[in-house]
């Protein structure tokens, strides 16, 4: 069964903090993906890595960061963060190309004061 | 870029009704397209998915149709439960990629 965990549930942050979101897989696979999810606005994908070392844009990257030194391990980084990124933040899995099913951490609901 | 639309945004059907939920995709490229399920405060989970070889794919009471003229799938419930009350994403992706777009989300409430 997979199993993908995130390092907390719920986080408050300040503006200006620097903040670190982790994932972990248990599966080996060889993509993750960082989203933010939003009332009316879906599930928008940030930044994703399809191996070690590796991350591409998504569709919302400005003001975040991440790192894959690790292949079970993503971290998404808000540099600086602000009131504008305050949401709910998912990070998925998949075994690898071509697309297959994504599997869902349980989201960290990051609120920015 | 690419785009998927994904309607209607609320849906709320009685016990026992059918309920339909329809997305369009702008890149004929796209090859793969699940539908998510999200109960309140869960994680999404693939309930079905189909790729494009394939028009229409049916598991028990759920079902996926796909029209790659028209670029548009649609995610049929029948029988709807109360239990079937989530919101619903549809995603689109390409076979060179494992990245998925997706959808707005549908939030489908069943009344028992």
């Amino acid at each position: 069964d997979v199993k993908v965990t995130q390092s907390s549930r719920y986080l408050v942050k300040r503006t200006g903090e620097k903040v670190f979101l982790e994932c972990v897989q248990d599966m080996d696979h060889e993509n993750m993906f960082w989203y933010r999810q939003d009332p009316g606005l879906g599930l928008r994908l940030i930044y994703f890595s399809y191996d070690v070392k590796m991350k591409e844009k998504g569709d919302i990257p400005e003001g975040y960061s991440v790192s894959r030194e690790k292949k079970e391990r993503f971290s998404l980084i808000l540099e600086s963060a602000s009131t504008n990124q305050t949401s709910m933040y998912l990070c998925a899995s998949s075994p690898g190309r071509p697309p297959d099913t994504q599997y869902f951490g349980p989201g960290t609901r990051l609120t920015v004061l | 870029g690419e785009n998927v639309e994904q309607h209607p945004s609320t849906l709320s059907v009685q016990e026992g009704d059918s309920a339909v939920i329809k997305c369009t995709y702008s890149d004929s490229a796209s090859n793969y397209f699940p539908w998510y399920k999200q109960e309140l405060g869960k994680r999404p989970q693939l309930i079905i998915d189909i790729r494009s070889n394939v028009g229409e794919k049916k598991d028990q009471r759920i079902a996926v149709t796909l029209n790659k003229t028209a670029k548009h799938f649609s995610l049929h419930i029948t029988e709807t439960q109360p239990e079937d009350s989530a919101v619903y994403f549809c995603a689109a992706s390409k076979s060179n990629t494992g990245k998925l777009i997706f959808g707005q989300g549908t939030t489908l409430q069943v009344k028992p």
